[in-house]
């Protein structure tokens, strides 16, 4: 089984709608992201958490929101989603006693905003 | 500010030819430097990293990267292309003291001729 998974894998949903991007790890990792990836512009990060209690905006946060049910669980909301949002989502996790930090990645959901 | 510049959004090589994907970053302290590739419909995956021990860095799939501290480079190069290798790769700066933050290039989508 994959070590991080996000669902859905595909949505599509209309202007003005809420709608919730879900990502699970079974890695044990305390540290959680959300990446946007547009064409032309690579990932772009969204929101982060470092634990459970621990949330913090990242560069284009402008429109969603998060929760950090759980270590292992980190959701990505669009509270009003607009056509702009259309994009590829990726959740990724990393191990913050790895010196590194080396960052993996769930397999992504597209969403396309209508 | 940390930033990474990915030369060329498109590369295209014959299949047994040399490839070379260029990466330069800024940063004001010594980073960490990934790879990243991303085949189609598929999530990100770590290629090889560079953590402050050697500058030549060998990865996956028969990848290297060398570390430029003079040229603040970390080009990808493998010497000989396969048609699997065709896929979007992807250069990121770390900063150990930001935590596991990734600031990630524009992106360089490889394709390879036969």
């Amino acid at each position: 089984d994959a070590d991080v998974t996000q669902t859905p894998r595909n949505r599509i949903t209309k202007t003005g709608k809420r709608i919730m991007l879900e990502c699970s790890q079974t890695k044990g990792h305390d540290r959680m992201y959300w990446y946007r990836q547009d064409p032309g512009l690579g990932l772009r990060l969204i929101y982060y958490s470092f634990d459970v209690k621990d949330i913090n905006k990242g560069e284009i946060s402008d429109g969603y929101s998060v929760s950090r049910q759980a270590q292992a669980k980190f959701s990505l909301s669009l509270e009003s989603a607009i056509p702009n949002q259309t994009a590829l989502y990726f959740c990724a996790t990393s191990d913050r006693t790895e010196g590194s930090e080396t960052q993996y990645f769930g397999p992504g959901t597209r969403l396309l905003v209508l | 500010a940390q930033s990474v510049t990915q030369l060329g959004s498109h590369v295209s090589v014959s299949e047994g030819a040399l490839v070379l994907l260029r990466c330069n970053y800024s940063s004001s302290v010594p980073p960490y430097l990934f790879w990243y590739v991303q085949y189609p419909n598929q999530g990100l995956q770590l290629l090889l990293k560079y953590t402050s021990a050697a500058t030549l860095v060998k990865g996956i799939n028969g990848f290297e990267a060398e570390f430029k501290k003079s040229e603040t480079s970390f080009h990808l190069t493998k010497p000989s292309a396969h048609m699997r290798d065709a896929a979007e790769y992807f250069c990121a700066v770390s900063l150990g003291n930001q935590g596991g933050k990734l600031i990630f290039g524009q992106g360089t989508e490889l394709s390879v001729k036969p």
